[in-house]
């Protein structure tokens, strides 16, 4: 069965202060590991895609790298728009259905 | 980007009543669509998983006659609640995966439901 674990659960950043946020996941047969962003009251939004170790993805502050255990998001010099929860997703072999197996998501603040 | 709507957005109902619940992929066609519940400050958990002119298939734990599931076309589909109860109250999300792009998973923005 799938695991897919995000840490740490919340993380409080002041401005500027960089970090990474950690998905490590156990599947049979990785077919894509999936960051969303979500923010209070709405439905997540698409941020990387990364399907093999060593691939790295960049957009605007944010840069998504991964291996072959686990998935990390790092956040470059935050600033409080950046608040919201990150979702790592797994699609894999083993689900037939194709759905997207979530972790339970890293909570971010970042405080002026 | 591509997008996907739900309505309503939220929706209040009594106890007992059913509630119908829309999700359209806007801009592109989508085979397969999926259904998950939030509660608050927990991750999203798949339903069932709903293919265009077929049988959905649920997750283990969903009752199937109670969360009827409906993709009648490639840009709608449609989870209805029925006999609703008060621990069905929570944040419903479809996503839809694009059909020509396998690998895109599109979200929409949620329905709140709370049943009294």
């Amino acid at each position: 069965e799938d695991q897919v674990t995000q840490s740490p659960e919340a993380l409080r950043l002041q401005e500027g202060e960089s970090s990474s946020l950690n998905c490590s996941y156990t599947v049979s047969g990785l077919r894509g590991l999936f960051w969303y962003r979500q923010d209070p009251g709405k439905g997540p939004e698409f941020l990387f895609t990364l399907y093999s170790a060593g691939e790295e993805k960049e957009k605007e502050r944010l840069k998504a790298t991964l291996t072959k255990k686990e998935s990390f998001l790092h956040i470059t010099a935050p600033k409080p728009e950046d608040s919201a929860t990150y979702l790592c997703a797994v699609r894999s072999s083993s689900n037939s259905g194709y759905a997207l197996n979530f972790g339970k998501g890293t909570s971010l603040l970042v405080t002026p | 980007g591509a997008v996907v709507s739900q309505h309503p957005s939220w929706v209040i109902c009594k106890s007992g009543t059913s509630v119908k619940i829309e999700c359209r992929s806007l801009d592109f066609q989508a085979t397969t669509m999926f259904w998950y519940r939030q509660f608050p400050k927990q991750s999203l958990m798949l339903m069932a998983t709903s293919n265009e002119g077929s049988k959905a298939t649920y997750e283990q734990g969903v009752e199937k006659d109670k969360f009827l599931i409906n993709h009648a076309s490639l840009t709608l589909s449609t989870l209805t609640v029925t006999s609703a109860h008060p621990e069905d109250s929570s944040f419903y999300i479809c996503s839809a995966r694009n059909t020509l792009n396998s690998a895109s998973y599109y979200f929409g923005p949620g329905t709140r439901l709370t049943v009294t």
